[in-house]
């Protein structure tokens, strides 16, 4: 089965653009989880869809929006870049079901704003 | 909100040495995974361990849910097991939303 896959896996924009980064779950997943990963505040959660609803929302500003397909894939967009948001941005899919909250991660997205 | 602790940060171990990861965690939570990320960046799923104890190969891994903590052993380490190995908890409630812990750093030389 194939994991999680996300595009483009490696992007450079330039501050003030925007972006936009991908992620398809595993067959079958129906919640999609995006974090973002940077050396100084490590791993944070940064939304969650679910049935094409975002279900949960971690603390970032709204520059920082996403949405999911109905089958399943998944969208996240950042306006107006800054330095601070290069990062690795990683996108994980679970079941959802009782007993099927296991969260696969796909390889990431490393972003670099200049 | 829940806070989650790992240690020992760094750990730097000889090739065939054991070692002990610990993460310790504030609040109740429902989910409790390990991962080991690799020089890549890519997450790779070691145990989904919200209680009780799980062995795959050299690896085993604990939660004791009513104490807040989890334990993950490596056995006969080898150079390929360095990289950085999170826990990551999920409280009650709150959805497909994972806390991270700061990650141990683990180097095996040879």
């Amino acid at each position: 089965k194939a994991g999680v896959t996300q595009t483009p896996r490696y992007l450079i924009k330039t501050r003030g653009q925007q972006v936009t980064l991908s992620c398809s779950p595993i067959s079958g997943h129906r919640s999609v989880s995006w974090y973002q990963q940077t050396p100084g505040q490590g791993l944070q959660f940064l939304f969650e869809y679910f049935s094409e609803t975002q279900r949960n929302k971690g603390n970032f500003p709204g520059r920082f929006s996403g949405r999911q397909f109905s089958n399943s894939r998944s969208e996240m967009n950042v306006s107006t870049l800054e330095l601070g948001d290069s990062a690795l941005y990683l996108c994980a899919s679970s079941r959802q079901g009782a007993g099927e909250a296991e969260q696969y991660f796909g390889p990431g997205t490393r972003l670099t704003v200049t | 909100g829940i806070q989650v602790e790992q240690s020992p940060p760094d750990l730097i171990l000889q090739e065939g040495a054991n070692s002990t990861l610990r993460c310790n965690f504030s609040d109740s939570v429902n989910n409790l995974q390990w991962f080991h990320q690799n020089p890549w960046g890519q997450l790779i799923n070691l145990f989904y361990i919200p209680s009780g104890t799980k062995q795959n190969g050299r690896l085993s891994a604990t939660t004791v849910a009513t104490e807040r903590y989890s334990l993950l052993y490596i056995s006969s380490s080898q150079t390929t097991d360095s990289g950085v190995y999170f826990c990551a908890v999920e409280r009650f409630g709150y959805g497909q939303n994972f806390v991270f812990g700061p990650g141990t750093r683990l180097s095996v030389l040879p």
